[in-house]
């Protein structure tokens, strides 16, 4: 089956350092990759994507890279602000076995950006 | 657009009772999820409509949960009764489609708080 693992949180940052968030999956078929972010009190947003290996997604300044060698997709960030403070989900989807609905997450990685 | 728009946002309910959660996707959008978000088990999909129709409802928890697409524009989860394990928030989530790479538009979820 599809899964994906998370670096576990609570990631705490000073502004302006840089970020990582780890993700590794394992899949059946071949997946898209994503990177949704959830802000306190709201629902989850997509950040970026990419849909097949070495694509690079990009959205706000974060970054992620597919990389079918390692089946990881990081996400990276140069210089973080306080407004990034929220919880970010990787996730995959696949097109084997008719549930390319089904969107696997991970647990969520919590990120704190102080001042 | 609006985007994803659910109501109530916060229910608080006493255990037995009746529980209806709304839900109005995106316009164009022909696929609906609907997820439940806890600490213990992360993002679980519980259900999914494609045209109104219900594709996979293997996610339900058990039969006092029940849901329901009668148009396009409109989608309710009902929980009857209610018990205070099923405090969680959930979450409705529409898209164009399934396709690989599609990108899925989450609400802003209901908290809802059985006592």
């Amino acid at each position: 089956g599809n899964s994906v693992t998370q670096m576990e949180g609570p990631v705490t940052l000073s502004e302006e350092a840089f970020l990582t968030i780890n993700c590794t999956y394992t899949a059946t078929g071949y997946p898209s990759l994503f990177w949704y972010v959830q802000y306190p009190g709201e629902g989850l947003q997509l950040l970026l994507k990419a849909t097949k290996a070495d694509d690079k997604g990009s959205n706000k300044g974060f970054e992620a890279t597919y990389r079918k060698e390692t089946t990881s997709f990081h996400l990276e960030k140069g210089s973080v602000q306080v407004s990034d403070s929220a919880v970010y989900f990787c996730a995959l989807s696949t097109n084997s076995g008719g549930s390319n609905y089904k969107l696997t997450f991970g647990k969520g990685t919590l990120l704190t950006v102080n001042p | 657009d609006a985007g994803v728009i659910q109501s109530p946002r916060h229910e608080v309910t006493e255990m037995g009772q009746e529980v209806t959660l709304r839900c109005k996707p995106i316009s164009g959008h022909n696929s609906l999820f609907w997820y439940r978000q806890t600490m213990m088990r992360g993002l679980e999909l519980l259900i999914y409509f494609n045209n109104n129709v219900p594709i996979d409802d293997s996610g339900m928890p058990e039969d006092r949960f029940s849901a329901k697409m009668p148009n396009a524009s409109f989608s309710t989860l009902k929980i009857q009764p209610s018990e205070p394990r099923d405090s969680a928030v959930y979450f409705c989530a529409s898209s164009t489609g399934t396709r690989p790479g599609e990108s899925r538009f989450f609400g802003p979820g209901t908290r809802l708080t059985v006592l």
